[in-house]
């Protein structure tokens, strides 16, 4: 089945820094999302992109679905934006989301 | 979007118990919802799909005799861990989607502990 792998696992920042979180997938895709998982579980969907570019606020995100990787950037972090993040993708056909290992951000004061 | 409820949102009961969580979706008619599991910090990993009406689709590994799923309707998803055991312990995720939603939306899990 497809691979989705996620770099770094592990992140720590102070407050204000910028990251960038990237994930690979091992074959085409039909669908690519991310979500932020916060510190109670509740996962909150952030961008559907396959590919492209897309921006939110202080978060944007770029698919090279050529190239078969996904960027997360995220800009002048806050405390609030600590959790894990979680790259998930579907293929052509299916239904279901087969999610990474996620990246545990977590942004100091 | 859509807003999804669960509940309980944790339960502790002992072993040989069986415990059901119900899964919601307070604003729209899900034709097909998820059921996820998620040890701590390690990813989510799909156990079952269920279509309204339907039998669920079990992921390879998943004991369908011990999770017993049941879709009943477009609004509510039940998950009954059956004989729970100590091993059962983990954080349970629905999520549901249907026309005219391009995502799953998730629930805000329910939290498993077996003694």
């Amino acid at each position: 089945g497809i691979q989705v792998e996620q770099s770094p696992p592990d992140l720590i920042l102070q407050e204000g820094a910028n990251s960038t979180l990237r994930c690979n997938f091992s074959d085409s895709v039909n669908n690519l999302q991310w979500f932020h998982q916060n510190p109670w579980g509740q996962l909150i969907n952030l961008f559907y992109i396959p590919s492209g570019t897309k921006q939110n606020g202080r978060l944007s995100a770029t698919t090279v679905a050529t190239e078969r990787y996904s960027l997360l950037y995220i800009s002048s972090s806050q405390t609030t934006d600590s959790g894990v993040y979680f790259c998930a993708v579907t293929i052509q056909g299916a239904q279901k989301l087969v999610f990474g290992q996620g990246t545990r951000l977590t942004i100091n004061p | 979007g859509a807003v999804v409820s669960q509940h309980p949102s944790w339960v502790i009961c002992k072993s040989g118990t069986s415990v059901k969580i119900e899964c919601r979706s307070l604003d729209f008619q899900a034709t097909t919802m998820f059921w996820y599991r998620q040890f701590p910090k390690q990813s989510l990993m799909l156990m079952a799909t269920s279509n309204e009406g339907s039998k669920a689709t079990y992921e390879q590994g998943v004991e369908k005799d011990k999770f017993l799923i049941n879709h009943a309707s477009l609004t509510l998803s039940t998950l009954t861990v059956t004989s729970a055991h100590p091993e059962d312990s983990s954080f349970y995720i629905c999520s549901l989607t249907g026309t005219g939603l391009w995502t799953q939306y998730f629930g805000p899990g329910t939290r498993l502990l077996v003694l």
